[in-house]
């Protein structure tokens, strides 16, 4: 089965800086690559995602990109803000929905 | 609101004492799973279902049991509850089955067993 590794599994920045998380995925079947957040005590919402044909997307401080020959994907935060901390997880979806999430980033934005 | 619901939010029950977690789902999606969430582990899939009388094991199933008799509705049963299986789980919903897209997540079932 696919196997997701996440780093860093904590990462503390300032406010103002940018964030960088990265996933590396085994199997090249997939085909889905999600981020989601999860605040203290929520549940994990999605904030951006990316399939396979498209290298990068964007979306206002978020972007994810994704090198599909080295099987790596990324998340990349910009301006970060107190809010922006929480627990980043990143999947890989292959074969009918099936998710292998990576193990976790414990994001700290401090003021 | 479109929302996948769970019940209960906390839960502490003794060892060997048949639980049941409940899920439901408002948007009529064919995809629900059951993950459970445990420390430097991330989330790993419990047991899934495609559609209404289809279930399937996915990486961690042993000690839980699964139904899927309606569209909305995907119990996780605990038939002899062990400590190793005190954890946050959630269950999640995604449109369609043959789709890959987003999941949608419960609010957490945090279980203790003792």
């Amino acid at each position: 089965g696919e196997n997701v590794e996440q780093h860093p599994s904590t990462l503390s920045v300032q406010e103002g800086d940018s964030a960088v998380i990265k996933c590396t995925y085994s199997d090249s079947a997939s085909n889905y690559f999600p981020w989601y957040k999860q605040e203290l005590g929520k549940r994990p919402q999605l904030i951006i995602d990316i399939r396979s044909n498209v290298g990068e997307k964007k979306d206002q401080r978020i972007a994810v990109t994704l090198n599909k020959t080295a099987k790596h994907f990324s998340l990349h935060i910009t301006e970060t803000q107190p809010e922006d901390s929480a627990v980043y997880f990143c999947a890989a979806v292959y074969n009918f929905n099936k998710f292998y999430f990576g193990s976790g980033t414990k994001l700290n934005v401090k003021p | 609101e479109a929302q996948v619901t769970q019940n209960p939010r906390y839960l502490i029950t003794v060892t060997g004492k048949k639980l049941t977690v409940t899920c439901s789902q408002n948007m009529n999606h064919e995809y629900m799973s059951w993950y459970r969430q445990d420390p430097g582990l991330g989330l790993r899939q419990i047991y899934y279902s495609m559609n209404v009388e289809v279930t399937d094991k996915g990486d961690v199933p042993e000690g839980y049991k699964v139904s899927r008799k309606e569209k909305r509705n995907f119990p996780l049963i605990l038939e002899s509850p062990s400590p190793n299986q005190t954890s946050l789980y959630f269950c999640a919903s995604t449109p369609e089955a043959g789709m890959n897209t987003e999941a949608f997540f419960g609010q957490g079932t945090r279980l203790t067993v003792v």
